[in-house]
């Protein structure tokens, strides 16, 4: 049981190029969701989706863009990319049917942009 | 003013002591996640509790709704719980939709 993947772990891209950072999860989980982390913040919700066709925007949306269509899958797109998008980023999946569900998390992605 | 503060940021302890996280939350309904964030940077997730107190091992968490705090809890504390532990919030009443996170508390346990 594979539970959340992410991929890659590591990522280095210029200015202004473009790249997805996958996300998929085996566990038929309705609620997915980007975070990324910065140094002396804590976690921050990029976008969220409670099912497949369903997404909407979290804290910081701006410079990136989500879709959902499958349950298993969510990729998050960088459509330009920016230094101030250097970050870890987590991908996360829980149940929606029970409001206080466990969040299961990938592994992470670092992503360095020069 | 962060909406979810943790105290304190850094802790260091000798092996074997009884380790105290706190977390105050200002927003917010009536749930809280605790998480663990281990030195290789993958989360995993510790507890969530609306009321109460709940154990797991040598873990305990406990809530106070009224007073919008949680403490987390080690006992007898060993090297393998050195990590950073963070806790969230969910802001609406539809479960983990969104999550405001405190900026965790990083524990290192001395052998």
């Amino acid at each position: 049981n594979a539970g959340v993947t992410q991929t890659p772990k590591f990522q280095v891209l210029k200015t202004g190029q473009s790249m997805t950072l996958q996300c998929a999860q085996d566990m038929n989980h309705e609620y997915m969701s980007w975070y990324r982390q910065d140094p002396g913040m804590g976690l921050r919700l990029i976008h969220y989706s409670v099912g497949a066709g369903i997404t909407d925007q979290g804290e910081v949306p701006n410079g990136y863009n989500v879709s959902r269509s499958t349950t298993e899958d969510f990729p998050l797109r960088l459509l330009s990319a920016a230094p101030s998008q250097t970050s870890v980023y987590f991908c996360a999946s829980s149940y929606t049917g029970s409001r206080y569900s466990p969040l299961h998390f990938g592994n992470g992605t670092r992503l360095t942009v020069t | 003013k962060n909406e979810v503060e943790q105290s304190p940021q850094n802790l260091t302890a000798q092996e074997g002591e009884f380790i105290t996280i706190n977390c105050s939350y200002s927003v917010g309904i009536s749930a809280l996640h605790w998480l663990q964030q281990h030195p290789g940077g993958g989360i995993v997730s510790l507890f969530m509790l609306s009321s109460g107190k709940k154990k797991h091992g040598r873990l305990i968490a406990t809530i106070n709704i009224q007073e919008k705090h949680s403490s987390l809890h080690i006992t007898a504390s060993h090297p393998r719980d050195s990590a950073v532990y963070i806790c969230a919030v969910p802001l609406t009443n539809f479960g983990n939709e969104k999550l405001t996170f405190g900026t965790g508390t990083r524990l290192t346990i001395i052998p």
